[in-house]
This record gives C-alpha cells, structure tokens and sequence, in this order.
C-alpha cells in the first residue's frame, strides 16, 4: 500500500482556472515537499515544511501555495492556471535530513 | 544556476558493463547526497546516498565513490542489467530548509 498519496493521479484544467492537488502521507515523517518535473527541468524543487511551517519556498509565483492542515498533510493550490504548469507533481517526505520519499505524483494537463 | 551538475546526459552500456554516471556540485555545505531512479511513468525511487564522513557507499550492484575536496561524486553500476534502463538523478541536501536539489539527470540505456 502506497505511504504517501496524491490525489489525484490525472487532473485536465482548463486555463485561469484553479485546482488543489492532495498529498497525506502514513509514514510518521516531519517534513514534507513538493517537487515538479515537466520537459524544461527534470526534478524542481518548490516547497519545504517541517512541522507544518514553511521552510523553503523555490517558486516565484505567488500563484502555488502550499497548504498544511495536519502534520501529514500538505496540499498544493495552484490558481490561475497555465498551460506552462503543465508537470507531474511530486510530493515528498522524509525525516529531518533524510533522503525524502516520494509520491506516485500528479499529472497536470492545462489546456 | 544549475548547483548540481551531471553528466553524461545519456549513457548507453552493454548487459554486463559497468555503468559509470557522474556528480559535481558547488555549495560546500551540502551535507547529504542520494541517488534516485526514475522510470518513465513512476515516481522518483530512492537507491543508495552517502554522507562527507565516507568517501563510498556500496549496496549490492550500486556503489558511490565521492570526493569531497574536489566537490565530486559519482554512481558505479556493476553487471548492469536490461532492467536498469532509466533515468538517474543526483541529488544534494543541506542549507537552510532541508531542501534536496537535484541535478539534470543521467538516461541509462543498457542494451542486452
């Protein structure tokens, strides 16, 4: 059984519109990230939390906020959407500097 | 700025081979290097990651031999195997945030 779930696993927006990508993980971990992968960079990091606050945030848009409503949650809003957010997105999570583990990801199609 | 590089971008290996794929990196105070697998459709799988205390992790096939001083790094497949075909990421953890950077990637093709 999968620890750590997205949800969901395909997701088709259309343009300006917003979605909110899920991700829970049952492993007991205190921090959690997202990553995206698309065809322009491989792995990217975007967001860090350790104990639901906010450690690092790589992404310039204001329009993706991470949202953490328990400790093993952390969700990702995305309004306004592009086509250019088209990416699978990966939650991750680990122990305080430990490899993460990741998430079956979330493809985003945004036409 | 790209802080960890890797190279070749694609690498094509016979069954049996040694694959030999490679990592630098700039920030002197990363402290955590793990490697990922990623094959197509699936999400990023954790292999093998060593710290600057050693200068080589091994794990069966898998080994990594690091170089501190010179800020590099690189990840040995030993008989390589048809199902080894994928895409290998470095990755490099430290600074503030506990995030993980990973590098541009390495596509491991291993003909039989």
């Amino acid at each position: 059984d999968p620890k750590i779930i997205q949800k969901p696993k395909y997701l088709v927006a259309v343009t300006g519109s917003e979605k909110i990508l899920i991700c829970e993980q049952y492993l007991g971990h205190n921090a959690m990230y997202w990553y995206r992968q698309s065809a322009k960079k491989p792995l990217e990091f975007m967001f860090s939390y350790s104990y639901q606050k906010l450690m690092d945030n790589q992404t310039a848009s204001s329009r993706f906020q991470p949202q953490s409503s328990k400790k093993n949650h952390l969700d990702l809003q995305i309004t306004a959407l592009k086509p250019d957010d088209s990416a699978t997105y990966f939650c991750a999570s680990s122990q305080t500097n430990q490899a993460p583990l990741f998430g079956e990801g979330t493809r985003l199609s945004v036409l | 700025q790209q802080q960890v590089r890797q190279s070749p971008q694609s690498l094509t290996v016979w069954e049996g081979e040694t694959a030999i794929l490679n990592c630098s990196y700039e920030d002197s105070t990363f402290d955590y290097f793990p490697w990922y697998r990623l094959f197509p459709g699936e999400s990023p799988a954790l292999l093998i990651a060593i710290r600057p205390v050693s200068n080589k992790k091994e794990d069966g096939r898998f080994t990594i031999f690091f170089n501190k001083r010179e800020k590099k790094l690189s990840l040995h497949i030993t008989d390589s195997q048809p199902g080894d075909s994928a895409t290998y990421f470095c990755a490099a953890h430290g600074g503030s945030g506990n995030k993980l950077i990973f590098g541009t990637g390495t596509l491991l093709s291993v003909k039989p």
